[in-house]
């Protein structure tokens, strides 16, 4: 089925363990991008990439790094993970900058730094 | 700047009865505007947009939303809940052009037998 794929959808970390979480769409969208989501606070944008090959920092870029792969797949990285990670991230894609047929999402990674 | 406020956290209705979601948005810009669905566990669904062709939207599930510029508003309604329908909602907004996504803080719409 046509959509987006975030891998893993679960994941515990200690804090200071660094992970990578990774989404990939079939979709031939030009943007994508990561999303946390936590309690009363809606959706946060992390990181986007508007085609392949560019990345621009989002409103909580900070304790996070992207890598835009090809045009398929842009990957979250946590370096040194802490508590405050906490989160359900959300990896989202739109098809081209200036488009404005809203985003198609993952289902979403539940990660808990301890 | 831009920005989207959903007035309310916690709706709870009767089953059968009309649901309303409000949600108001603040733009320097002639928005696009969309509401998307959340069940538990799962990822965002979109429900309707709104991209300044006809003021009232219609989408999935029964519901719509009508956009109305003079008072920043694009509130979501359905004649008559389905216990399906619980779940949190969530009001967005985007520039045209632009290719950022705000999102509301939702709203948990409870649904009573």
């Amino acid at each position: 089925n046509a959509g987006v794929t975030q891998t893993p959808k679960f994941q515990v970390l200690k804090t200071g363990q660094s992970m990578t979480l990774q989404c990939a769409q079939d979709m031939n969208h030009n943007s994508m991008y990561w999303y946390r989501q936590d309690p009363g606070m809606g959706l946060r944008l992390i990181y986007y990439s508007a085609s392949e090959g560019t990345t621009d920092k989002g409103e909580v870029p900070n304790g996070y790094n992207v890598s835009r792969l090809n045009k398929r797949e842009f990957s979250l990285r946590l370096e040194s993970a802490a508590p405050s990670q906490t989160s359900v991230y959300f990896c989202a894609s739109s098809e081209r900058q200036g488009e404005n047929y809203g985003y198609t999402f993952g289902s979403g990674t539940r990660l808990t730094v301890v | 700047a831009q920005s989207v406020t959903q007035l309310d956290s916690h709706v709870s209705v009767s089953e059968g009865t009309p649901v309303l979601l409000r949600c108001n948005y603040s733009s320097s810009y002639s928005p696009s505007l969309f509401w998307y669905v959340q069940h538990p566990n799962k990822g965002l669904q979109l429900l309707l947009k709104y991209t300044s062709a006809a003021t009232l939207v219609k989408g999935i599930n029964g519901f719509e939303a009508e956009f109305k510029k003079s008072e920043t508003s694009f509130h979501l309604t359905k004649p008559s809940a389905h216990m399906s329908d619980a779940a949190e909602y969530f009001c967005v907004v985007t520039l045209y052009n632009f290719n950022k996504f705000y999102f509301g803080s939702g709203t948990k719409l409870n649904v009573k037998p």
